[in-house]
């Protein structure tokens, strides 16, 4: 079946540092959305992205659609505490079809 | 997230008992979708419906496990028969008909968490 991978499982920075998360899958998709998750909440939307090759930012947050359709990226800059959480990338092949997740990157960042 | 309500949000059954989790989506959406997600995992994809059809059931375990979309009230996910493994937190998400200005974007309840005991 369709997997996403995302790695590496955790990441941890400084507070005021830019970091980036890369999401691969081996299969192409259509769409491609960014997902955060705090401890006992549901996934958050962040950015979706919908063509190839696509950049879009919402912030300090920033995401492209990679142009094979089988990767994109999230880029978070100047973070800060409350980026703490579970980042989730997920795939959707066509409109209003499932969406396939990866296993999600918790990001820690100290102060 | 906001918009998609999940109740309740917490809920513990013993074996062998029914859980049921019950899901209202955005207003203007049609669609719902089921997710389910374990410690430490990302949500996997149970079942998918629109008012009173299931779409896509492809990640429904084969038994104990239903869910249903009605004409007039909210979505249902039923599980009989509980076993400890169901511990989970079970997801619900909206998307709006084809065609829609917000796109085909899919929204998050906040979860329903069953513990069973």
């Amino acid at each position: 079946g369709q997997q996403l991978n995302q790695s590496p499982q955790s990441m941890f920075i400084q507070e005021g540092e830019d970091v980036s998360m890369n999401c691969t899958s081996s299969s192409i998709f259509n769409t491609w959305l960014w997902y955060k998750q705090d401890p006992g909440e549901g996934p958050v939307l962040l950015i979706a992205l919908y063509k190839a090759g696509e950049l879009t930012s919402n912030g300090r947050l920033t995401a492209q659609f990679g142009i094979t359709r089988k990767d994109s990226f999230l880029n978070i800059s100047a973070s800060i505490p409350s980026d703490v959480g579970i980042y989730f990338c997920a795939g959707q092949t066509g409109a209003n079809s499932k969406l396939t997740f990866g296993k999600g990157i918790t990001l820690s960042v100290r102060p | 997230n906001a918009g998609v309500m999940q109740n309740p949000r917490h809920l513990v059954r013993r074996r062998g008992q029914e859980a049921r989790l019950r899901c209202s989506p955005m207003k203007g959406h049609s669609h719902v979708y089921w997710y389910r997600q374990l410690p430490e995992e990302g949500l996997k994809f149970m079942v998918y419906l629109q008012k009173e059809n299931i779409i896509d059931e492809s990640g429904m375990p084969k038994e104990r496990f239903s869910a249903e979309f009605p004409k007039e009230g909210p979505s249902i996910l039923r599980i009989q028969q509980v076993v400890r493994g169901d511990s989970a937190a079970y997801f619900c998400a909206s998307s709006p008909t084809p065609g829609a200005r917000s796109g085909n974007t899919i929204y998050f309840g906040e979860g329903s968490w069953l513990t069973v005991v």
